[in-house]
């Protein structure tokens, strides 16, 4: 079965300064792909990045990294120079490849970001 | 393109009422996705089709929920009768395709049931 575990309901950071949200999850399959979601006060969901788990190389977007650690089933968020803007609930996601595509996520970390 | 279109943004209503919730997917997008939020709960997937077609139903609380898939620019999700503990945001998303599908999500539905 699918799981994943978000162990930091809240964190919070200074405007320009650097957070890491934490995120392991399970899985018996070795194809898949993780995935981060922003959902800030409007409620919107949206992507900030994702990752195949067949590279090894860790996605980045802009000021949004991942930390990819496959045989640890670790897939942590780092947000560098972070902005008030980026206060938001951070939810982490799993995705098997395959016939099935559907996407499980994790409970989400509260960010605060302050100024 | 508009995006997901979910409707009504917001609904309040009296338990035992009927709730109808619905989607319209982005034009192109073969694959939607029904989930709840709730505080106690986080994000949970109800029921997903593809090509119209449910796939997977194992996430939908109980009988008093159903969902439908007409064609491929419109489902709903219906309530009936609804309970307070039904009090969500119900998010609609679509995808397209396999492999790394990115869903792309509706402003979703909350829901308040009195």
């Amino acid at each position: 079965a699918q799981t994943v575990t978000q162990s930091q309901p809240e964190m919070s950071v200074q405007e320009a300064e650097t957070v890491t949200l934490s995120c392991t999850y399970d899985t018996s399959e070795n194809n898949y792909y993780l995935f981060w979601y922003k959902q800030p006060p409007s409620r919107q969901m949206i992507l900030v990045i994702r990752q195949e788990a067949y590279k090894q190389q860790n996605a980045t977007e802009n000021r949004f990294s991942v930390n990819f650690q496959k045989a640890a089933k670790s897939f942590s968020l780092k947000i560098s120079d972070s902005q008030l803007g980026d206060t938001a609930m951070y939810f982490c996601a799993h995705q098997l490849s395959g016939a099935t595509n559907k996407l499980i996520f994790g409970t989400g970390t509260l960010l605060a970001v302050q100024p | 393109d508009a995006g997901v279109i979910q409707s009504p943004r917001h609904e309040v209503t009296e338990m035992g009422q009927e709730v109808t919730l619905r989607c319209k997917p982005i034009s192109g997008h073969n694959s939607l996705f029904w989930y709840r939020q709730t505080m106690m709960r986080g994000l949970e997937l109800l029921i997903y089709f593809n090509n119209n077609v449910p796939i997977d139903d194992s996430g939908m609380p109980e009988d008093r929920f159903s969902a439908k898939m007409p064609n491929a620019s419109f489902s709903t999700l219906k309530i009936q009768p609804s309970e307070p503990r039904d009090s969500a945001v119900y998010f609609c998303a679509s995808s397209f395709g396999r492999g790394a599908n990115v869903l792309t999500f509706g402003a979703g539905s909350r829901l308040t049931v009195l």
